[in-house]
C-alpha cells in the first residue's frame, strides 16, 4: 500500500496569510489529488496533478494554486487565506496500474481566523 | 452534478446486526469504490468492484452493483463497534481517467 503523509495535522492561520500544504507519497505513483472536506457538502476535488509539473483543475480550484516538483510531493497553496478556506483538507495518491484507487493522508484541518 | 448521492444519511445498529447502505450515481461508470472514513482521518479505501461485476465480497463486507439502476449497496455483516466510522462510494467515470466522484457518505454508529 502506499503512505501519504501530511505536513500537518492542525494548522491556524490568519486571514490574508499564504499558506503551503505538503502531502508526500512514498511511492513513484504519478496521480496525486487534493480535495476539502466540509460537512453537508462530502469530498470535493481541488485540484490533481498527472505528473511532475503537469496540473489539472478539479472542482473548486478558486483560490488555490498548487505545485508539483518532484513527483513524490504535491503541494497546495491558498494564496491568500480567507475565513471560507477553513476546511479539512485531504490529500490521495492513485496507485499505478489500479482500477482508480487512491490512498489518502490524514488529513489537515485548517482554520482560518 | 455527477456526485453520488447515499442513503441513509446516518445509521444506528446494535453490535451483531447488520448494517447496510446504498449509493446511487449519474453517469456510467468504469467502477464504484467504497472508503471508510474513521472520525478527523483520511480515508480508508474497502473494497472494488467493476461495471462488470454484480457482487462482491471481501471478508464481512458484500457489495452489490446495479449499472442498469446505477446504484449499488455495501453490506457489513455482524458489525462490530469498530465499524463505527463514515463510509462513503466512489465512482470512476468511464473515460475520465483518474478522477473519482465521492457521495457524501453515511455515517454508521455501532452501539456494544
Amino acid at each position: 500500500d502506499v503512505k501519504v503523509t501530511q505536513s500537518s495535522r492542525y494548522l491556524v492561520k490568519r486571514t490574508g496569510e499564504k499558506v503551503f500544504l505538503e502531502c508526500v507519497q512514498d511511492m513513484d505513483h504519478e496521480n496525486m489529488f487534493w480535495y476539502r472536506q466540509d460537512p453537508g457538502l462530502g469530498l470535493r476535488l481541488i485540484y490533481f496533478s498527472y505528473d511532475v509539473k503537469m496540473k489539472e483543475k478539479g472542482d473548486i480550484p478558486e483560490g488555490y494554486s498548487v505545485s508539483r516538483e518532484k513527483k513524490e510531493r504535491f503541494s497546495l497553496i491558498l494564496e491568500s487565506a480567507s475565513t471560507n478556506q477553513t476546511s479539512m483538507y485531504l490529500c490521495a495518491v492513485e496507485a499505478s496500474g489500479s482500477f482508480y484507487e487512491q490512498y489518502f493522508g490524514p488529513g489537515t484541518r485548517l482554520t482560518v481566523t | 452534478s455527477q456526485q453520488g448521492e447515499e442513503d441513509p444519511q446516518a445509521l444506528s445498529i446494535q453490535e451483531g446486526e447488520n448494517a447496510t447502505m446504498n449509493c446511487s450515481y449519474k453517469t456510467s461508470i468504469n467502477n464504484l469504490q467504497w472508503y471508510r472514513q474513521n472520525s478527523g482521518r483520511g480515508l480508508v479505501h474497502l473494497i472494488l468492484i467493476r461495471s462488470n461485476e454484480r457482487e462482491k465480497h471481501s471478508g464481512r463486507l458484500r457489495v452489490t452493483l446495479d449499472t442498469s439502476k446505477k446504484s449499488s449497496s455495501l453490506l457489513i455483516t455482524a458489525s462490530r463497534a469498530a465499524d463505527t466510522a463514515s463510509y462513503f462510494c466512489a465512482t470512476a467515470w468511464a473515460g475520465n481517467t483518474g478522477k473519482l466522484i465521492f457521495g457524501q457518505g453515511t455515517t454508521l454508529q455501532v452501539k456494544p
